[in-house]
């Protein structure tokens, strides 16, 4: 199986604060990487699919970049909203596996 | 308005079995690949299975091959998973999530809202 590694594994940080969360696969994934937000009590909501392409209806602060094994979701200008945990995704395999999340929280 | 609805879930003793259930609609069930991911508590995601839209390929995850079956029913706009031989370590919430291709590369959305197994004595 494909290992997805995030880190930082949390933060805290700030309204307006540009954020950014990155992720490692143990191979190369090209660009079928795919990035989640889970808030508690709630399912995860596609945000980024493809490395860099921003799902319809999300925020064009949320950002996506990377091909490979590493890549980066970026939170230009950080709102209330966004405190949640966020997690990576390949699918470049059948047996889709995700990076352990990273939790931003409110400094 | 595309919409996953599970249940199903609940309390069962360690070795039972529990069936669950995803019904789809706002969209051409049949069309799409279907998964199962759970969250064990205040874990991470883990895929469990995989199903094509006519049933052709089925994936499980090492942790519950042989224990659990996804299935799907096409006229019911439904999707299925039987789990056997429950473990206390398969108690999470379970998800279903539709596999979409978007600029040519899978991913899962709609989530559907989960539902919570128990595995306790």
């Amino acid at each position: 199986d494909i290992q997805m590694t995030q880190s930082p594994s949390s933060l805290s940080a700030s309204v307006g604060d540009r954020v950014t969360i990155t992720c490692r696969a143990s191979q190369s994934i090209s660009s079928y990487l795919n990035w989640y937000q889970q808030k508690p009590g709630k399912a995860p909501k596609l945000l980024i699919y493809a490395a860099s392409s921003l799902q319809s209806g999300v925020p064009s602060r949320f950002s996506g970049s990377g091909s490979g094994t590493d890549f980066t979701l970026t939170i230009s200008s950080l709102q209330p909203e966004d405190f949640a945990t966020y997690y990576c995704q390949q699918s470049y395999s059948t047996a889709v596996t995700f990076g352990p999340g990273t939790k931003v929280d409110i400094k | 308005e595309v919409q996953l609805v599970e249940s199903g879930g609940g309390l069962v003793k360690p070795g039972g079995s529990l069936r669950l259930s995803c019904a789809a609609s706002g969209f051409t069930f049949s069309s799409y690949s279907m998964n199962w991911v759970r969250q064990a508590p205040g874990k991470g995601l883990e895929w469990v299975s995989s199903i094509s839209s006519s049933s052709s390929y089925i994936y499980y995850a090492d942790s519950v091959k042989g224990r659990f079956t996804i299935s799907r029913d096409n006229a019911k706009n439904s999707l299925y998973l039987q789990m056997n031989s429950l473990r206390a370590e398969d108690t999470a919430v379970y998800y279903c999530a539709r596999r979409w291709l978007l600029a040519g590369m899978p991913a899962f959305d709609p989530w559907g809202q989960g539902t919570l197994v128990t595995v306790s004595s």
